[in-house]
């Protein structure tokens, strides 16, 4: 099992221009969650799918935001136009259900700087 | 509505020490409950989780939680700190009522460990 895969690992961007961060989930599990992670906010649930449909997106902080899972193994989480506050340590987790007893597998992240 | 709270954002321990993060819930009924560990530029993993009747539930490296239904709490605790656990660690809780909402995360107790 490779676990959640998520790419790019790093990326470096200028304001106002899009981003885009990838996320593979692990097979079979039918929830994915969108996380930022700063200094200064911690751990921020962002949106969250179950059998790719999104089921709250109240995290998201602004319509630069938006996030897609257009099938089982695949989702995106885009910004655009990118800004210097929206750097920080994006992670993308999966799990059986949204919740339950099942815990969460996050991937490694990215991390995203906006100059 | 539930919730966790992690008490101390930081904690310090000297090396073989006794490691104790303090985590209490907030639930009508007995939740499930989950440490995550997350080392530097890494994502969190999974450390333990309480799922069932047995109380005390050990984990990864060393690490056990005691489930405490009178105090609502879910302390995480090593008998013996080694430099390599010095992380972030976090408590999170979920519905026992059934799979839907989400993993509620506390907010996090970074752990040092002094030589």
């Amino acid at each position: 099992d490779a676990g959640v895969i998520q790419s790019p690992r790093h990326e470096v961007t200028e304001m106002g221009q899009e981003v885009t961060l990838r996320c593979k989930p692990i097979s079979g599990h039918n929830s994915l969650f969108w996380y930022r992670q700063t200094m200064m906010r911690g751990l921020e649930l962002l949106i969250y799918f179950n059998n790719n449909v999104p089921i709250d997106d109240s995290g998201m902080p602004e319509d630069r935001f938006s996030a897609k899972m257009p099938n089982a193994s695949f989702s995106t989480l885009k910004i655009q136009p990118s800004e210097p506050r929206d750097s920080a340590v994006y992670f993308c987790a999966s799990s059986l259900a949204t919740g339950g007893p099942y815990g969460y597998t996050f991937g490694s992240g990215t991390r995203l700087t906006v100059v | 509505a539930q919730s966790v709270t992690q008490l101390g954002s930081h904690v310090s321990v000297s090396e073989g020490a006794l490691v104790l993060l303090r985590c209490n819930y907030s639930s009508s009924v007995p939740p499930y409950l989950f440490w995550y560990v997350q080392y530097p530029n890494q994502g969190l993993q999974l450390l333990l989780k309480y799922t069932s009747a047995a109380t005390l539930v050990k984990g990864i490296n060393g690490f056990e939680a005691e489930f405490k239904k009178s105090e609502t709490s879910f302390h995480l605790t090593k008998p013996s700190a080694h430099m390599s656990d010095a992380a972030e660690y976090f408590c999170a809780v979920s519905d026992r009522g059934g799979s839907q909402g989400n993993l509620i995360f506390g907010k996090g107790t970074k752990l040092s460990v002094k030589p």
